[in-house]
């Protein structure tokens, strides 16, 4: 089975700083996945890494794939307070099922 | 945009009560899934479809089942609800692994 780690689990951060959250996994996979969920919401898909060295950025977030070390990160650049939510990653190996990892819950402080 | 539904976004049961959670997709979707989501816990898959009429266990099915009549629907079961069911059941869909999962709004079920 594939298994997944994030860390932090809790992160908090102030305005204007930089972060990066960490998404290690076990085995071979070549995919990688970010989702965002707020609270009391669904998840809402960021970014799709199809292959080693993939980097995707959306407005303040990057995130990048190292199939090699088996790790994802996600970057965060100059935080404001609307990126305050749980981010979690998930890998999949061959077939369609997703594994996640626990989630980081992102605060961003004024 | 793909669509999933959920029926329920609350649902509070009674222990032993048989308890049906529906989802339905519009999206012509080859594959389907069930995850309960917990603190601390993450998300762990219950049961998934790949097709009309085929079911897999995933992480936790005790306790549950599924149904797919249907390929735009797939209906978790809780055969006998206990408190110990009480979680965010989110329903998601997806065309192959390239393209993610789309989730539904999920369902917060509270057994008493």
């Amino acid at each position: 089975e594939l298994k997944v780690e994030q860390n932090p689990l809790f992160l908090s951060m102030q305005e204007g700083k930089n972060y990066t959250i960490y998404c290690n996994y076990s085995t071979t996979s070549d995919r990688l996945y970010w989702y965002r969920q707020d609270p009391g919401k669904s998840l809402e898909s960021l970014f799709v890494l199809l292959s080693n060295g993939a980097v995707k950025q959306e407005g303040r977030l990057m995130a990048s794939l190292d199939t090699k070390a088996r790790l994802s990160t996600l970057h965060i650049t100059a935080a404001v307070h609307d990126l305050s939510a749980t981010y979690f990653c998930a890998a999949s190996n061959t077939g369609n099922q997703f594994y996640f990892g626990t989630g980081t819950s992102l605060t961003v402080i004024p | 945009d793909v669509k999933v539904t959920q029926s329920s976004r609350y649902l509070v049961k009674r222990t032993g009560e048989k308890v049906f959670l529906e989802c339905v997709q519009d999206m012509d979707h080859e594959n389907m899934f069930w995850y309960r989501q917990d603190p601390g816990l993450g998300l762990r898959l219950i049961y998934f479809s790949y097709d009309v009429k085929m079911k897999e266990k995933g992480d936790i099915p005790e306790g549950y089942s599924v149904s797919r009549e249907k390929k735009e629907r797939f209906s978790l079961i809780l055969e006998s609800a206990s408190t110990n069911q009480t979680s965010m059941y989110l329903c998601a869909s997806s065309l192959w692994s390239n393209y993610g999962y789309t989730f539904g709004s999920g369902t917060r079920l509270t057994v008493v």
